[in-house]
């Protein structure tokens, strides 16, 4: 099975600023996927990050707030841009083999916006 | 009504003790998963199912495709399995797949 590393594990954050959080794959993965958690709800997928091309975003979340970016098949970036303290949850990245029959998690970043 | 309902939200237990948690949901999936989440926000994948049973040390999970159930045990539960644990289920809409997770039983075990 694969292994992510994500970073950072957790950072604080002016409101206004942005942050970048890194997912890398020990190996290839088909397809890595963002995830949401807002304090005492369950994970909400934000985007699928496509490899060389535009993420796919759920209903409720956009570019422009949630860049994302998979240059290769090993690694993606979700960028939190212009954060509020609404923003503070914790962000979680996963990949998973071509048929789904096995999911990877990175470690999650529990961010707090001030 | 959420697609993926868990039951209890909160399950307290001595250590030694049987424990289950159960996982319901309402739509066609291609695989279910039972995870793992540790107070800092890590997840691990304990189990994926597609049917049947499947064991792992003291973990033990279930699923019945018809009945749109699964369940997961911890034999001789332990403090070290306090944690959340998280039923999620694998959706798809055309070509999109995604995991639809429920909102987790937090497990407490008492020594």
């Amino acid at each position: 099975s694969a292994v992510i590393s994500q970073k950072p594990s957790r950072d604080i954050c002016q409101r206004g600023t942005s942050l970048t959080i890194q997912c890398q794959v020990d190996s290839q993965v088909t397809m890595m996927f963002w995830y949401r958690q807002q304090p005492g709800q369950s994970l909400t997928l934000i985007a699928t990050a496509n490899q060389g091309s535009e993420a796919t975003y759920e209903s409720g979340f956009v570019i422009d707030k949630f860049p994302i970016s998979r240059p290769n098949l090993t690694f993606s970036t979700l960028t939190v841009s212009n954060m509020s303290p609404e923003d503070s949850s914790i962000y979680l990245c996963s990949g998973t083999n071509r048929g789904f029959t096995e999911a990877f998690f990175g470690q999650g970043t529990r961010l707090t916006v001030v | 009504k959420n697609e993926v309902e868990q039951s209890p939200q909160n399950l307290t237990a001595q250590e030694g003790e049987f424990i289950t948690i159960n996982c319901s949901y309402s739509v066609g999936i291609s695989a279910l998963h039972w995870l793992q989440q540790h107070p800092g926000g890590g997840i691990v994948s304990l189990f994926m199912l597609s049917s049947g049973k499947k064991k792992h040390g003291r973990l033990i999970a279930t699923i019945n495709i018809q009945e749109k159930h699964s369940s997961l045990h911890i034999t001789a539960s332990h403090p070290r399995d306090s944690a959340v644990y998280i039923c999620a289920v694998w959706t798809s809409g055309g070509s999109n797949y995604k995991l639809t997770f429920g909102k987790g039983t937090l497990l407490t075990v008492n020594p």
